[in-house]
């Protein structure tokens, strides 16, 4: 596809589930970025991959947080016992990732999770 | 961490009028980064502009590095112009964005 996908784009939850959101970065991109967007404010970081592998967690609230990128395209952030402080909009980003042109690093989101905690 | 401070937070325009939405950041930045947050939610890139100048139709960006502040000027605006307008900028190795808390603009006919 031409950008970067988000599903679902809406997920109600009650206290207590787990969830699974979804990200589908531009075909080609290597660095892959998930930020947490709550009401009224700026988007705020949560995780970073470069392919595969998970460089900087330090944004993740807490431990139930995980995400995963196994093959180095699709992501997934997935939330344990969900409680409602995490209610918020999930954006995924991708960008071409470190190379030799500064554009490597222009970040593109996606449309965002939208996740209600009940 | 980096901070980063968008001034003013709110902004009401008349179809037509121009504006200059200001970011201001706290250390060296190897990314910075203007986007359009739609009624939808969308992140609509605007300028990718760690430095220098750039137009695109009605929209201009200027970041002056060493100062350590960027510039969107939009002119002629439009109600579609509408939105949240948010400057975002990275000094890390991976270019993690760190937002600022955004001009909230509201152009009426």
């Amino acid at each position: 596809g031409a950008g970067v996908s988000q599903s679902p784009r809406y997920k109600v939850a009650k206290r207590g589930q787990d969830v699974a959101l979804r990200c589908d970065p531009i075909s080609g991109h290597v660095s892959l970025f998930w930020y947490q967007q709550a009401l009224g404010q700026g988007p705020e970081f949560l995780t970073y991959f470069q392919n595969e592998a998970q460089l900087d967690k330090s944004g993740l609230p807490s431990d139930r947080f995980f995400a995963e990128r196994p093959e180095g395209s699709v992501s997934t952030l997935k939330i344990q016992r969900t409680q409602q402080e995490d209610s918020a909009v999930y954006l995924c980003a991708s960008s071409l990732g470190p190379g030799t042109k500064k554009s490597s690093y222009e970040q593109y989101f996606g449309p965002g999770t939208r996740l209600t905690v009940t | 961490g980096i901070q980063v401070e968008q001034s003013p937070p709110d902004l009401i325009l008349q179809e037509g009028a121009n504006s200059t939405l200001r970011c201001n950041f706290s250390d060296s930045v190897n990314n910075l980064q203007w986007f359009h947050q739609n009624p939808w939610g969308q992140l609509i890139n605007l300028f990718y502009i760690p430095s220098g100048t750039k137009q695109n139709g009605r929209l201009s960006a200027t970041t002056v590095a060493t100062e350590r502040y960027s510039l969107l000027y939009i002119s002629s605006s439009q109600t579609t112009d509408s939105g949240v307008y948010f400057c975002a900028v990275s000094n890390s190795g991976y270019s993690t964005l760190t937002f600022g808390k955004g001009t909230m603009l509201l152009v009426s006919p």
